[in-house]
């Protein structure tokens, strides 16, 4: 079956900075990926999502790429602020069924 | 627009009980998601729907079932819960066909801790 993987760790940087996540998948070519922000208590918050023949997306001060090649994603945050600070969920479609399997996230920490 | 709204916000259960969590969709949306989140496995696919039609289920017991109304509203209910039961209870919906390749509006959740 598909793996997901994102960093398990907390990334921990300075506002400002660009932070970036990675969302690593196997044993599997998907069609789309998404990317959700999740704060504690809430439900996930779609931000972007990028198709297999776009290499890169951008809003606002968002950026995902999706290299099929190297089966990973990598979700930017530029000039980051304490408020950025949350859960990043990378999520594909499964191979079979109309179902959106999600990575375990990585916790973004944005300190001033 | 108003968006996704579940409820009860938190229940607490005893082992043993039943339980039903209510989800309204986004008006004009027609798929709704389940899914169980906890600390351990994160966000782990329950089920979907999609008029009223059950189109895919996750690898959940069979205490686990839902389903969806009319109006797209729809129910999950988990009998003879379990402490393993606790968990953050999302739902999704969106407005395509399909919820791969359109974005997923989620719930705020239903907290759920079984005593």
């Amino acid at each position: 079956s598909q793996k997901i993987e994102q960093n398990s760790e907390a990334l921990n940087i300075q506002e400002g900075k660009t932070a970036t996540l990675t969302c690593n998948y196997t044993n599997y070519s998907p069609a789309y990926l998404q990317w959700y922000r999740q704060d504690p208590g809430r439900g996930p918050v779609f931000l972007l999502l990028i198709r297999e023949n776009e290499k890169e997306k951008r809003k606002e001060r968002l950026k995902v790429t999706f290299d099929t090649t190297l089966k990973q994603s990598l979700f930017h945050i530029t000039a980051s602020q304490p408020a950025d600070s949350a859960t990043y969920l990378c999520a594909l479609p499964a191979p079979y069924g109309n179902k959106l399997v999600f990575g375990a996230g990585t916790i973004l920490r944005v300190k001033s | 627009k108003a968006g996704v709204t579940q409820t009860p916000r938190y229940l607490i259960k005893t082992r043993g009980q039943q339980v039903t969590l209510s989800c309204s969709p986004i008006s004009g949306h027609r798929s709704v998601s389940w899914y169980q989140q906890t600390p351990g496995q994160g966000l782990q696919f329950l089920f979907e729907y999609f008029s009223e039609t059950q189109r895919n289920k996750g690898n959940f017991p069979g205490r686990f079932s839902g389903r969806q109304f009319s109006n797209s509203r729809s129910e999950m209910n988990v009998s003879t819960l379990e402490l393993g039961d606790s968990a953050l209870y999302l739902c999704a919906s969106s407005s395509g066909g399909t919820p791969l390749n359109t974005e997923a509006f989620f719930g705020q959740g239903t907290r759920l801790t079984v005593v």
